[in-house]
């Protein structure tokens, strides 16, 4: 229950395209989700987060979709460019609780 | 913004010793601080909950006698790794929260441990 499953392990973009990472939870009581950016040797950054009583969240190229009901969100880059290369994980807490990571996507984008 | 500052960012040792790694919140008063564990190409596992001036809560399989944590101060919480071992060789991240029952946790640089 307290799992946040995501997929794809890896990806590869061309630049220019669109990068979409999925995630899926099954504790109902998540009420925050965030996405982090992670470089190699580096900690992670936030990158966007959502609560579940909105639907999409958009911030520059970055968009988060969240479907309650299925309980699954994901992270769309648009207009991938080779710098966003690095690894995305998803993230879900309660308010104030932990926060659980899902199992990171690395992304390449080619230029 | 929120910054949270993570040293040493390297540290080689040797079996049997002890390090000390420290996660300072430098803007901010960072009431719960939390350290994660990282080994290559897999995700942050939690490894414990720290509240200032109480003690750490440590997550299933974590051993507290090895993992040492003290949260001392509103923007200071250290890990001590204790009598390490080669296997404890890791990457080890902190993070922070800056206000109670606020979701956001900002994270430190991570500090890459050798066990030789």
């Amino acid at each position: 229950q307290q799992q946040v499953k995501q997929s794809p392990q890896s990806l590869i973009v061309q630049k220019g395209g669109i990068s979409i990472i999925n995630c899926a939870y099954e504790n109902t009581a998540f009420d925050y989700f965030p996405w982090y950016q992670q470089f190699p040797g580096k900690g992670p950054a936030l990158l966007i987060a959502i609560r579940p009583d909105v639907s999409e969240k958009k911030e520059g190229r970055f968009t988060i979709s969240f479907n309650k009901s299925a309980k699954q969100f994901s992270l769309h880059i648009m207009d991938s460019q080779p710098g966003d290369s690095a690894t995305y994980f998803c993230a879900a807490s309660r308010q104030g609780g932990k926060l659980i990571f899902g199992q990171g996507t690395e992304l390449s984008v080619k230029p | 913004g929120a910054v949270v500052s993570q040293h040493p960012s390297r540290v080689i040792c040797k079996s049997g010793t002890s390090v000390k790694i420290e996660c300072r919140s430098l803007d901010f008063q960072a009431t719960t601080m939390f350290w994660y564990r990282q080994f290559p190409k897999q995700s942050l596992m939690l490894m414990a909950t720290s509240n200032e001036g109480s003690k750490a809560t440590y997550e299933q399989g974590v051993e507290k006698d090895k993992f040492l944590i003290n949260h001392a101060s509103l923007t200071l919480s250290t890990l001590t790794v204790t009598s390490a071992h080669p296997e404890d060789s890791s990457f080890y991240i902190c993070s922070a929260r800056d206000a109670i029952g606020a979701n956001v946790l900002t994270f430190g640089a991570g500090s890459r441990l050798t066990v030789l």
